[in-house]
């Protein structure tokens, strides 16, 4: 089936560094990606779009200056936390979907567990 | 907009009993609904999924859903539950225009007692 690598897994940093995290479709081709945040034991929040070669949609609240977000291939994206804070740290997911018909469903990396001291 | 609700935030149930987990949607034509399990820590995992045809859809695992238009539901049930199948159940809503772009309901926490 298809799979979508997440990397890193975990990372541990401290305040005021960039983090950046990769998502990877390994075995298809992504036209649309999906970032999502997870608080510990709820739901997925979703942050933003991200299409490849445009400019990525955000979710309301979602501050684009922080969240940078970059779609250059068609099997890659990149979420970069900017001057990360403690309270940034939790559980980014994103997921990935192919061309075709509008019911390819999403596929998900394994998520980064993201902590800043 | 879509929505989802999964009345039940945690479910216990004994090993090798059946299991329901409750989900409805709001939407207003017909939907794309899925079921999703995590693990702690891990990603996402689709158990089934449902977009048209047979309303009664099977997944990976033993699971199975039902998708009752009347009733703006699509419960997730298995005959006998496995200690392996202790995780957190995500059920999740999208348009019939845009399946990649989901709504998640809060999840469900089964656990299950040997």
């Amino acid at each position: 089936g298809a799979v979508v690598s997440q990397h890193p897994s975990r990372v541990i940093c401290k305040s005021g560094t960039s983090v950046k995290i990769e998502c990877r479709s390994l075995d298809f081709q992504a036209t649309t990606m999906f970032w999502y945040r997870q608080f510990p034991k709820q739901s997925l929040m979703l942050m933003a779009t991200s299409n490849e070669g445009s400019k990525a949609t955000y979710e309301q609240g979602v501050e684009k200056d922080k969240f940078l977000i970059n779609h250059a291939s068609l099997t890659l994206s990149t979420l970069t936390v900017t001057s990360a804070h403690p309270e940034d740290s939790s559980f980014y997911i994103c997921s990935a979907t192919g061309t075709g018909s509008p019911d390819q469903p999403q596929h998900f990396g394994d998520g980064t567990r993201l902590s800043i001291l | 907009a879509q929505s989802v609700t999964q009345p039940d935030i945690h479910i216990t149930v004994s090993e090798g009993a059946s299991l329901e987990l409750r989900c409805n949607y709001s939407y207003g034509a017909t939907p794309y609904l899925f079921w999703y399990v995590q693990s702690p820590g891990q990603g996402l995992q689709l158990l089934l999924k449902y977009f048209s045809g047979d309303t009664l859809v099977q997944g990976i695992k033993g699971f199975e859903a039902e998708f009752k238009r009347s009733q703006s539901s699509f419960n997730l049930r298995k005959p006998s539950v496995h200690w392996s199948d202790a995780a957190e159940y995500f059920c999740a809503v999208a348009s019939n225009t845009n399946a990649g772009k989901s709504t998640f309901g809060d999840g469900t926490t089964l656990t299950v007692k040997p």
